[in-house]
C-alpha cells in the first residue's frame, strides 16, 4: 500500500513552458487536493476533487490547471511556468465528507523551480 | 485570509523538554486537526479533535480544545530530537469538500 505518490519529485522549468504533475493514490478515496507551499505561508489549495471527472477552484488556482479522469490519479498542469509558480507542491487525498474521513494523506511534495 | 494563526512561529527546547504549541482560528468547528511535517517531507496526521471534545490522547500527545475561545493547543512531552518538525493545525473548510485550512505552523527544534 503505498498512499499518496507524486511524480516527479524535483524539477526546474524556465519561464514559458509547461509540465504536469502526477499524483495517485491506492486508497480508494474519493477527495483529492493539490497545495503549494511557500515560506512563510502555510499550505495554499491551489484545486480539488470531490470524485471521478470533478474539479474545482481553491484558493489559488490561477496559472494552474487540474484533471481527475481516474478516481486513482489527480493531475496538475501548468500551462506556462511563471517564477512565482516556484513552490513545494503537495498532493492530498481523504475519504470524503465526514467527521471521521476529515483526514488528509498527503504525498512527499514536488519541488519546482521556474527560472 | 482564513488561515488560523499559530503560536509561537518557533520554539526551540532540549530533549525531555515538554513542547506546547497553540492554534487560534476564527469561525465555528466541526472538529481541529494536527500535522506534523518533517523536513522535505509531506505532511502527516497527528491527532483529531471534535468539537465536543474538550481533551485527547495519543502517546505523548495531548491537544486541547476550547471553542469558546476559538483555540486549540497541541502539547508533546517528554520531547526527543525525533519530534524536529514543523506542527500544524487545519480546520475543514465550508461546504462538503472536505477542504481543509492549514494554519501557519510552528517550527520546532529538539536538541539533544
Amino acid at each position: 500500500n503505498a498512499g499518496v505518490t507524486q511524480t516527479p519529485k524535483f524539477r526546474v522549468l524556465k519561464t514559458g513552458q509547461s509540465m504536469t504533475l502526477l499524483c495517485a493514490q491506492d486508497m480508494n478515496h474519493e477527495y483529492m487536493y493539490w497545495y503549494r507551499q511557500d515560506p512563510g505561508m502555510g499550505l495554499r489549495l491551489i484545486h480539488y476533487s470531490v470524485g471521478e471527472g470533478t474539479t474545482a477552484k481553491g484558493e489559488v488556482p490561477d496559472g494552474y490547471n487540474v484533471s481527475r479522469l481516474k478516481k486513482q490519479n489527480f493531475l496538475l498542469g501548468l500551462e506556462s511556468a511563471a517564477p512565482s509558480q516556484t513552490s513545494v507542491y503537495f498532493c492530498a487525498s481523504s475519504g470524503g465528507y465526514g467527521s471521521s474521513t476529515d483526514t488528509q494523506y498527503f504525498g512527499p511534495g514536488t519541488r519546482l523551480t521556474v527560472l | 485570509s482564513q488561515q488560523g494563526e499559530e503560536d509561537p512561529q518557533a520554539l526551540s527546547i532540549q530533549e525531555g523538554e515538554n513542547a506546547t504549541m497553540n492554534c487560534s482560528y476564527k469561525t465555528s468547528i466541526n472538529n481541529l486537526q494536527w500535522y506534523r511535517q518533517n523536513s522535505g517531507r509531506g505532511l502527516v496526521h497527528l491527532i483529531l479533535i471534535r468539537s465536543n471534545e474538550r481533551e485527547k490522547h495519543s502517546g505523548r500527545l495531548r491537544v486541547t480544545l476550547d471553542t469558546s475561545k476559538k483555540s486549540s493547543s497541541l502539547l508533546i512531552t517528554a520531547s526527543r530530537a525525533a519530534d524536529t518538525a514543523s506542527y500544524f493545525c487545519a480546520r475543514r473548510g465550508s461546504g462538503n469538500t472536505g477542504k481543509l485550512i492549514f494554519g501557519q505552523g510552528t517550527t520546532l527544534q529538539v536538541k539533544p
